[in-house]
């Protein structure tokens, strides 16, 4: 089965810009949640969809969003970026129940 | 303070050695826990996943659980240079919002 696989793996964006990360889960897997990697504040949650809905969501500004599709694909957007956006974002795919999830590579973003 | 607290290491130890790595938490709420392992620019990969207090047994990785005094540890077993790593601990209570640690650096060396 193939795994959790994430587009694009590398982004360098400049302040200002907006950028799109998009996440293809496990088959069968209907719940995606996002993740930032930072150096200084480790794994932080994100967001998580289940079913094209946004079932839980961490404590991140409204310049970060997602959506999920009709075939459990995730798409996140960052808006106006900023320097401290500059990250390793995790996209994780998981079954309806239970908190195991599995990880893709992650999009390293470097905002200049 | 963080919710998750984790030693960052790194933690140097000769293949062949049995290697404790270890996260302690303060929500009393979390009941689910995850070992993750974590290769330098890779995703985290799910290593162990137990459910409550306990322990847990896969091959040479051993998962406890102590939700009394809050404190979870993974055993890995005749180390390997392949072992080394970031190893991720995470947490949750009912949802899939995961909690992580800050990561302890593994080494293991020849």
């Amino acid at each position: 089965k193939a795994g959790v696989t994430q587009t694009p793996r590398y982004l360098i964006k400049t302040r200002g810009q907006q950028v799109t990360l998009s996440c293809s889960p496990i088959s069968g897997h209907r719940s995606v949640s996002w993740y930032q990697q930072t150096p200084g504040q480790g794994l932080q949650f994100l967001f998580e969809y289940f079913s094209e809905t946004q079932r839980n969501k961490g404590n991140f500004p409204g310049r970060f969003s997602g959506r999920q599709f009709s075939n459990s694909r995730s798409e996140m957007n960052v808006s106006t970026l900023e320097l401290g956006d500059s990250a390793l974002y995790l996209c994780a795919s998981s079954l309806e129940q239970g908190p195991q999830q599995f990880f893709g590579p992650g999009t390293r973003l470097t905002v200049l | 303070q963080k919710e998750v607290e984790q030693d960052p290491g790194p933690l140097s130890v000769p293949e062949g050695a049995i290697v404790s790595l270890n996260c302690t938490y303060s929500n009393s709420a979390f009941q689910y826990f995850m070992w993750y392992r974590q290769y330098s620019r890779k995703g985290p990969e799910l290593l162990m996943y137990t459910y409550s207090s306990g322990n847990k047994e896969d091959g040479r990785f051993t998962a406890q659980v102590d939700k009394s005094s809050k404190y979870i540890s993974l055993f890995i077993r005749d180390s390997q240079p392949s072992d080394s790593a970031t190893y991720l601990c995470a947490m949750a209570n009912a949802g899939n919002m995961l909690t992580f640690g800050g990561g302890t650096r593994l080494m293991v060396k020849p």
